[in-house]
């Protein structure tokens, strides 16, 4: 069984498109994030929801807005897609602050 | 804020050697380190993870180390294969579920 599953794994979509990416978990934990990796391969976090309340928001562009209908669920909403967004986003679930990741999804915009 | 800083960025070495990667982080108040592995187009795997309170914890040919008043983590690779190659990611984790990742360490064992 998967414990954190991201969908789709790739999207290709061109500038100026909405687009969302959805991830859920199973592991029954109460925190979970979203980070993005660049092409650097460098892991930074976007969002994190305790409990579907916004806990941390870094300097994301309001073009993004991550929603939690649920404890298991975080999905990420984007308008109006730049070519920078172009990137590797991972959604991640914690509980005492061990973090399970999911495979990612490769975003890229033409 | 908490930087985490990753040295170094890229380490190559042969087959059976043992090695060394570093992870430092600028603000001691910490509630856990973890360290990751990422191969190529994959997600992240836990390697390792220490607590606050811990000093080193081993798996395998894997041990990682904590030194917390130095803003220091360890990980030592014993017997490398080629097999090990992949990126080497240390997150740092604060009590306000924050956690902070370092850039990674690209390591290749050649057989």
């Amino acid at each position: 069984d998967t414990a954190v599953s991201q969908t789709p794994k790739y999207l290709v979509t061109q500038m100026g498109n909405d687009k969302s990416i959805k991830c859920e978990q199973n592991l029954g934990h109460d925190t979970m994030y979203w980070y993005k990796q660049d092409s650097k391969k460098f892991l930074k976090i976007m969002f994190s929801y305790n409990n579907k309340e916004l806990i941390i928001n870094e300097t994301v562009p309001n073009r993004f807005s991550p929603k939690s209908p649920d404890k298991a669920h975080l999905n990420l909403h984007i308008n109006s897609l730049e070519l920078g967004d172009s990137a590797v986003y991972f959604c991640a679930s914690s509980q005492f602050l061990v973090l399970h990741f999911g495979n990612g999804t490769r975003l890229t915009v033409t | 804020k908490q930087e985490v800083t990753q040295i170094p960025a890229a380490l190559s070495v042969p087959e059976g050697e043992n090695l060394v990667l570093n992870c430092s982080f600028t603000d001691s108040a910490i509630y856990n380190l973890q360290w990751f592995r990422q191969d190529p187009g994959k997600g992240l795997t836990s390697l390792l993870l220490i607590q606050s309170s811990q000093r080193e914890q081993t798996s395998g040919r894997l041990n990682a180390s904590l030194d917390k008043s130095s803003g220091r983590s360890t990980l030592y690779i014993a017997a490398s294969q080629p097999g090990d190659s992949a990126t080497y990611l240390c997150a740092v984790s604060s009590n306000n579920n924050d956690m902070r990742f370092g850039a990674g360490t690209r390591l290749t064992v050649k057989p």
